[in-house]
């Protein structure tokens, strides 16, 4: 099974600042790489697919990139609402989550 | 709004059975993915299975087959989780969700449903 390790657990931030999140895939997923948004009590929300596509409705600061098997989620100008928990997801096959990464208020 | 509205909580002892629910709302049901997704506590996301509500075609990942059943009913634009007798180790959170049609990941979460199994 394909391991995804996210880094770091938590992350803190000011609002205005960058965030930048990294997920690690245990072998090569190509990519099969999708990244979420979770807040407590809410759905998560799709943010990110293919690597770097974003889907509907998600604003322009927030971006994925990669190389190799080493993908980032950045958040430039952190919003309030931008606080929350990260999940990094490889869908090959059934696919896996990591961990997650908690942006929290600095 | 195209959401997926799942039950509410459940509190259940060992060796109960347990149906959740997942209804779609807001986009057409029968062409889309339906799935559950479960996390257990301090744990991560998996996928337990999904369901083509058109036919009814189900798959389950390898480590849920026989352990769980889902279903689907079109008429009312709804998905099931059922457990037949639950375990302590059956406790965590289980997510609906719909899958995007070219990869398993999730396109629409449901906001997930606390199961609670304990003596």
């Amino acid at each position: 099974e394909i391991v995804m390790t996210q880094s770091p657990a938590t992350l803190s931030v000011s609002p205005g600042e960058r965030a930048t999140l990294s997920c690690r895939a245990s072998q090569s997923i190509s990519t099969n790489l999708a990244w979420y948004q979770h807040k407590p009590g809410q759905a998560p929300r799709l943010l990110i697919y293919g690597v770097s596509t974003r889907a509907a409705g998600i604003p322009a600061r927030f971006s994925g990139s990669a190389s190799g098997t080493e993908f980032t989620l950045t958040i430039t100008s952190l919003q309030s609402e931008d606080f929350a928990l990260y999940y990094c997801q490889q869908y090959n096959d059934w696919g896996t989550f990591g961990q997650g990464t908690k942006v929290e208020m600095k | 709004e195209v959401q997926l509205v799942q039950s509410g909580g459940e509190v259940k002892r060992p060796g109960e059975s347990l149906t959740i629910s997942c209804k779609a709302v807001g986009f057409s049901f029968t062409n889309y993915w339906i799935g559950w997704l479960r996390q257990m506590p301090g744990e991560g996301l998996e996928w337990m299975g999904i369901i083509y509500p058109d036919d009814s075609d189900t798959r389950y990942r390898p480590s849920f087959e026989g352990r769980v059943t889902i279903s689907a009913d079109k008429s009312s634009n709804t998905a099931y989780l059922h457990w037949t007798s639950l375990k302590a180790s059956d406790t965590g959170m289980y997510f609906c969700a719909r899958r995007h049609h070219s990869g398993a990941f999730v396109v629409i979460w449901g906001q997930g449903t606390l199961v609670t199994v304990s003596s």
